[in-house]
C-alpha cells in the first residue's frame, strides 16, 4: 500500500512564525504536491515538485516555498504565518506521467491566531 | 489551464437509493484522465473511479460507475444502493495526458454527499 504522511494533523501557530509543514510518501513517486483545501473553494494547488530539488508555483504560491531535498520528502514552509493562511493543507504524491492517481497523506490542519 | 466545474455544493440520497453527481470540465485536449475522489468525514482522500478519456467505454467499480461524454465535457458519477459508509465530500479531476503538463491535477469544488438512512 502506498503510504503518504504528514508531520502533524493538527497545528496552532502564531501570526509572523515560521512553519513547516512535512510530507513523505514511500512510492518512489516522482511528483509531489501540495494543496489547500477551503471550504467552497476545493483543492487549490500552491506547489508541486517533479523531482528533487525541481519545483513549479501551482495557483496561490504567494506566502508559501517549499523544499525537496530527497525524492521522498517534500516540505511545505510559511516564511511568516498570517491569518489567511489557516486552512487545511493536504501533501500529495504521483508518478509523473500515466493513469495512476495522485495519493493524498492525511491533511495538516493549521491554524494561526 | 484546464477548469473543473462542480455545480452541486451539497447533496442528499436515501440509503439503498441512487445518486448522480455532476462534474463538467474545460480542455483543449484530446487525450486525459479523469477522477473521482472522496473524502470521508475527518478521513484522508481516496481514489473511486477513474477514466481514460481516450476509453468509450464507461469505468465501472463495484457500485460506482461513470457517464463518461467527451463531446460534452462531461464526467458524471452515479453510486448505487447508496450505504451509510459513502458519505463523504467528492471531488472530480482531471488530469492531462501529455508528459510535460501531465504533472498538474485540475480539482472541482467538491460535492458534499450526505446519507439518509
Amino acid at each position: 500500500d502506498v503510504k503518504v504522511t504528514q508531520s502533524s494533523r493538527y497545528l496552532v501557530k502564531r501570526t509572523g512564525e515560521k512553519v513547516f509543514l512535512e510530507c513523505v510518501q514511500d512510492m518512489d513517486h516522482e511528483n509531489m504536491f501540495w494543496y489547500r483545501q477551503d471550504p467552497g473553494l476545493g483543492l487549490r494547488l500552491i506547489y508541486f515538485s517533479y523531482d528533487v530539488k525541481m519545483k513549479e508555483k501551482g495557483d496561490i504560491p504567494e506566502g508559501y516555498s517549499v523544499s525537496r531535498e530527497k525524492k521522498e520528502r517534500f516540505s511545505l514552509i510559511l516564511e511568516s504565518a498570517s491569518t489567511n493562511q489557516t486552512s487545511m493543507y493536504l501533501c500529495a504524491s504521483s508518478w509523473r506521467t500515466g493513469t495512476d492517481t495522485q495519493y493524498f497523506g492525511p491533511g495538516t490542519r493549521l491554524t494561526v491566531l | 489551464a484546464q477548469t473543473v466545474t462542480q455545480s452541486q455544493p451539497e447533496m442528499s440520497v436515501q440509503e439503498a437509493e441512487t445518486v448522480t453527481l455532476s462534474c463538467t470540465y474545460d480542455t483543449s485536449e484530446s487525450d486525459y484522465y479523469l477522477f473521482w475522489y472522496k473524502q470521508p468525514p475527518s478521513r484522508q482522500m481516496i481514489l473511486v473511479i477513474r477514466q481514460e478519456a481516450y476509453k468509450q467505454q464507461n469505468a465501472t467499480e463495484n457500485r460506482f460507475s461513470v457517464n463518461f461524454q467527451k463531446a460534452a465535457k462531461s464526467f458524471s458519477l452515479k453510486i448505487s444502493d447508496s450505504q451509510l459508509g459513502d458519505a463523504a465530500m467528492y471531488f472530480c479531476a482531471y488530469r492531462s495526458y501529455l508528459p510535460n503538463t501531465g504533472n498538474q491535477f485540475y480539482f472541482g469544488t467538491g460535492t458534499s454527499l450526505t446519507v439518509i438512512p
